[in-house]
């Protein structure tokens, strides 16, 4: 059974910072992982897609990789803005099956 | 702004009724999955529809049904509702690769979700 990790749970970092938010998986077979921010008690907005191919995706200020031996995903958030203050939830589509396997996210609070 | 849109945005509803949540998926997708996400959590799989017929179920039990309509829209019902299924319900659409028996998919964009609250 395919399980998703998320550490930390909360992180609060000052304007400014870089930051890594950390996604771990139990199981390689995946076809992507996905990235994904959310708002408070609105729905997700889709940021980053890694195919299981792929090591690595940008857009903007935002930079993922993703190693399947290993299990692990990676988040890169570079000159925090009070703006990135979102819950980051991370997925991954598993090889035979439909559906999304998310973990519990990651709450982040931008100081300014 | 991902082109999916949900309806309604909240609900309240007595324990033992009846529910049904709406989904408009985004032009040129085929495929809806319905997700529910509980205070603190992340979302969990309900069932996932391609081209009208259902491609995968969690472990949700039987009064939770759906549908998919010729334009992809996509219902959530759910039957004899209980205090637990309070929960935000996230429609998300995605694009099937063609040719596949099992639908892989592509990148899922989601709604803005419907906020249950069962009383």
């Amino acid at each position: 059974k395919q399980e998703v990790t998320q550490i930390p749970a909360a992180l609060s970092v000052p304007e400014g910072e870089n930051l890594v938010l950390n996604c771990s998986f139990t199981d390689s077979a995946i076809y992507n992982l996905q990235w994904f921010r959310q708002d408070p008690g609105k729905g997700l907005t889709s940021l980053l897609l890694i195919q299981s191919s792929q090591r690595e995706q940008t857009s903007g200020r935002l930079n993922a990789s993703l190693d399947k031996s290993s299990g692990r995903s990676t988040l890169y958030i570079a000159a925090s803005q009070p703006g990135d203050s979102a819950t980051y939830l991370c997925a991954v589509k598993i090889q035979g099956a439909q559906k999304l396997v998310f973990g519990q996210g990651t709450r982040l609070t931008i100081n300014p | 702004e991902t082109g999916v849109t949900q309806s309604p945005t909240h609900l309240i509803k007595t324990r033992g009724q009846q529910v049904t949540l709406r989904c408009s998926s985004q032009s040129g997708h085929n495929t809806v999955s319905w997700y529910q996400q509980a205070l603190g959590q992340g979302p969990q799989f309900i069932f996932q529809y391609y081209r009208e017929e259902e491609n995968g179920r969690g472990n949700f039990p039987p009064r939770f049904s759906g549908l998919q309509f010729p334009n992809y829209s996509s219902e959530l019902n759910v039957n004899a509702l209980e205090l637990d299924d309070s929960a935000l319900y996230l429609c998300a659409s995605s694009l099937a690769q063609t040719g596949t028996v099992r639908v892989m998919g592509t990148e899922a964009f989601f709604g803005q979700g419907t906020r249950l609250t069962v009383v």
